[in-house]
Parts: structure tokens; sequence; C-alpha cells
């Protein structure tokens, strides 16, 4: 069964420096998200983005978030300069259509800001 | 606004004994209703959609549009359901997003 992998498992990064967490959603898929749980919180809804550009963000993807499909299997999410508060676990998930589409997860990435 | 409510953070219950995990929403619309379930240290896994109105691992649960409440049900709980549970709406007016619960961790008793 076709998955979404997400690198890194887990990343620690000092305040400040910059961040790539990368995705490959599921092949045929047209929808990729980014959600982030900190820890003991619920699961937030960050971007979502279709034909190559962000469909739809939540107050949470300010300025220092951005995303990217660099070729055609590769979905990143960029933090620019990490806070302590960004530690959490970033979830890429991918989906076919829109609402009302089963949405699929990768098994997250494990951001920790020292 | 579109909220999804799960009033139980923690929920334990002995192997073999019914449970049921609540989830009530709030839309303006028809929403889609799904369960994801979360086992330790593995990704979003989907368990079930209320349009599918199929059971996986036993489970079921019904959309109660006049009480605006999806909730997951088992009549008889197994070790290995031990996990987070998040209820998630989706619809017209959400666009692309689900909006997720706050999770209940069910913790089954041997």
């Amino acid at each position: 069964e076709p998955e979404v992998t997400q690198t890194p498992s887990h990343q620690v990064t000092q305040m400040g420096q910059e961040v790539i967490l990368r995705c490959v959603p599921i092949s045929n898929h047209l929808y990729f998200y980014w959600y982030r749980q900190i820890l003991g919180q619920k699961v937030e809804f960050l971007v979502s983005f279709y034909n190559n550009e962000i469909s739809e963000k939540s107050e949470i993807f300010d300025d220092q978030f951005s995303v990217e499909r660099p070729d055609g299997s590769n979905f990143t999410l960029k933090i620019r300069s990490t806070k302590l508060e960004d530690s959490a676990m970033y979830f890429c998930a991918s989906s076919i259509g829109v609402s009302g589409n089963t949405i699929y997860f990768g098994e997250g990435s494990w951001l920790t800001v020292v | 606004a579109q909220r999804v409510t799960q009033p139980e953070k923690l929920l334990s219950v002995f192997k073999g004994a019914p449970v049921e995990l609540k989830c009530n929403y709030s839309y303006s619309g028809s929403p889609e209703l799904f369960w994801y379930v979360q086992y330790s240290r593995q990704r979003l896994q989907l368990l079930l959609r209320h349009i599918s109105r199929e059971s996986i691992k036993g489970f079921t649960a019904d959309l109660n549009k006049g009480e605006t409440s999806f909730h997951l049900k088992k009549p008889f709980a197994q070790e290995e359901d031990s996990a987070m549970y998040y209820c998630a709406l989706s619809g017209f007016d959400t666009g692309n997003q689900f909006y997720f619960g706050t999770g209940t961790s069910l913790t089954v008793i041997p």
C-alpha cells in the first residue's frame, strides 16, 4: 500500500537555524498538507498545497514558514528561523481530492529546537 | 466555525469491556466525519469515515446529525486498541482542511 514518507524522523536544531522537513506524498495524490502537533496538544493545520501553490494556510503559518514542491515527488516545509515554540511533530499528508477525501499521513518529523 | 470536541482526554477500560469514545462537532453544513488512530510512535491512520459506514477492527461510528455527534464504539475492547484516537471533520466549507479534535487516549487494561 502506498504511503506518505517523511524525512528526517527526528531533528534537533538550535534556535534561529533554518530547518527543512521533507515529504514524499503518495504518487497519484494532488493535494498536499502540513500539520503540526505540539507535545500534548491537538493536531493543527498549517498549510495545504495544490497545483504548485498554497491553497490555504492557517494563522500558524506565518512568514517564517514556506512550502515548496521542488520536483515531481518531494514536498518540503521550511522554517527559516526556528523558535523554541516550533518544537513539535510535523506531519505531512496528501489526498487525491478536496473536501471529504481521506487524507493520508506520514509518520511525522519530530523537531526539537534548543 | 468548525469545531470538533472530544470531551475525554483519557479513557481506560478493561479488556473485553465495551468502549465508547465521544466526539461532538459544530458545523453549519453537511460534514464528513472521520476517526483517525495513532498507535504509539506511529503515524496517524484512518480508522473509519462515516460515509463508508464500515466497521474497522470492530469499531463503528454513527453520525447523529440531531445530536451532532460521531461517537466511536467497540463492543469488546482489546489490548491492541490502546492508542490515541482523533475525531476529524471536513466539509465543503472547510476546503482542504481537516479539523481535528484534541484526541482521546484509550488504554485497555488486560
